[in-house]
């Protein structure tokens, strides 16, 4: 069974950058590809991005300028990385994998992580 | 905003048939398959339906995905307490280029 778990800082000052990292059990990180979401309190789901195993990125144009996702095979880990952050970025990051369907040539989230809130604050 | 458009909750008893709506636009819904996750709060999200209406294995068959046109439906069926959680919505936007969600539905069971 695959297993997700984020970690990383829960405070975060104003303008300085966020690192979150993913560590990633019960499976290789390899041909798949790995994705960074958040909530933002009392909001929905928003994707920030993801990466494959072989280093190519997507990311969200909302924070493209922002946003650094990288990997780690020989730790089966990734990170994220957001830099200049506001109040707005304070959020509940979840890691998740997602998977091609071969047969129905579906993307889907199937494995997540529990979340980990980083509030951004003086 | 959410790009795509839940209802803000839905309720529903034990045993009671409970749908959530999903609307979206010709670049989203329209044009790609629908996903939908089950998230209780303080826990990871489960994936529900994915492609519109397949369940992935373990998911009971109590819950059924449809899609039409622009907008999806996520059933419930013999509404159970332990269905009590939010759901999300999810697909490709294909203007945005970016995954996109519902704001979510928030479900209680009475």
């Amino acid at each position: 069974q695959v297993q997700l778990q984020e970690s990383g800082p829960g405070l975060v000052k104003p303008s300085e950058t966020l690192s979150l990292t993913c560590s990633v059990s019960g499976g290789s990180i390899s041909h798949f590809y790995w994705s960074w979401i958040r909530q933002s309190p009392g909001k929905g789901l928003e994707w920030i991005g993801y990466i494959y195993d072989t280093g190519s990125t997507k990311y969200n144009p909302s924070l493209k300028s922002r946003v650094s996702i990288s990997a780690d095979t020989s730790k089966n880990q990734f990170s994220l990385r957001l830099s200049s952050v506001t109040a707005a970025d304070t959020a509940v990051y979840f890691c998740a994998r997602r998977t091609y369907d071969e047969v129905t040539g579906d993307y889907y989230f199937d494995y997540w992580g529990q979340g980990i809130l980083v509030t951004v604050s003086s | 905003q959410s790009v795509l458009t839940q209802p803000p909750s839905a309720s529903g008893t034990p045993g009671q048939r409970v749908i959530i709506s999903c609307s979206g636009s010709s670049s989203n819904i329209g044009g790609n398959t629908v996903t939908w996750y089950q998230h209780v709060p303080g826990t990871a999200p489960k994936l529900l339906i994915y492609n519109n209406n397949q369940r992935p294995s373990g998911v009971p068959d109590r819950f059924s995905g449809s899609k039409f046109g622009t907008s999806a439906s996520l059933a419930i069926s013999g509404l159970r307490s332990e269905d009590e959680a939010d759901y999300y919505c999810s697909t490709w936007d294909d203007s945005l280029k970016a995954v996109v969600f519902g704001g979510g539905t928030k479900l209680p069971v009475l």
